[in-house]
């Protein structure tokens, strides 16, 4: 069955820099689309960014955008997200999820906690 | 940009139905997505192009959409459909994706 971890979540220092991982399993990872959802706390979801199959294309969200990437190694069935000069504001539970063709988010991680400190 | 408006929340008894609307500019016009969220879990997809269920989704949940508004129907709620329901567009211009504020379902 789709399984989706994510891991690399913790404390980090406002401003300090994050790498998140998100291990594949269970589908042809090498032909689908991927992306970061965030939900910060007590708040709704948020779309953070996608990569295409083969990581020749993306895009992030307007509060994102320049400090954070999306990428991932298809030999490895992983997807990453490297954060950097994160703040207050990017507290938040972040999920990795399947695109589906449609452009809805079929399967979800469980989701990684990631909390910035001053 | 585009907006999508929903409740914050929504009551309703069990055994009858619930309507959780999600308005846009012309949203008919778009495909929809709704998603289904408990208290410390990750979402689960539960309608996805409007109208469509993923496989191992009840029949008891539906979706529609006309002019400016969405709407994601559950019939005959039960107590375990409480839950945080969000809805989801594509803007496939721009490559963003776009989720609603949410709505929480209350069973009575």
């Amino acid at each position: 069955q789709v399984q989706l971890v994510e891991s690399g979540g913790g404390v980090v220092q406002t401003g300090g820099s994050l790498r998140l991982s998100c291990a594949a399993s269970g589908f042809t990872f090498a032909v689908s689309p991927m992306h970061w959802v965030r939900q910060a706390p007590g708040k709704g979801l948020e779309w953070v960014a996608f990569v295409s199959h083969d990581g020749s294309l993306d895009s992030y969200a307007d509060s994102v955008r320049g400090r954070f990437t999306i990428s991932r190694d298809n030999s490895r069935n992983t997807l990453f997200l490297q954060m950097n000069s994160v703040g207050g504001d990017d507290t938040a539970i972040y999920y990795c999820a399947r695109h589906r063709d449609e452009g809805s988010f079929d399967y979800w991680g469980q989701g990684t906690l990631v909390t910035f400190s001053s | 940009s585009y907006v999508l408006t929903q409740p914050p929340s929504v009551s309703v008894a069990p055994g009858k139905t619930a309507r959780i609307t999600c308005g846009g500019d012309n949203i008919g016009r778009k495909s929809v997505h709704w998603y289904q969220q408990k208290p410390g879990q990750a979402p689960v997809e539960v309608i996805y192009s409007t109208t469509d269920r993923p496989s191992g989704i009840p029949e008891r949940f539906s979706g529609s959409s006309s002019g400016n508004t969405a709407a994601l129907t559950i019939s005959r709620v039960e107590a375990g459909d409480e839950a945080d329901y969000y809805c989801q567009v594509w803007d496939t211009i721009i490559y963003h994706w776009l989720f609603g504020g949410g709505t929480k379902l209350t069973v009575l």
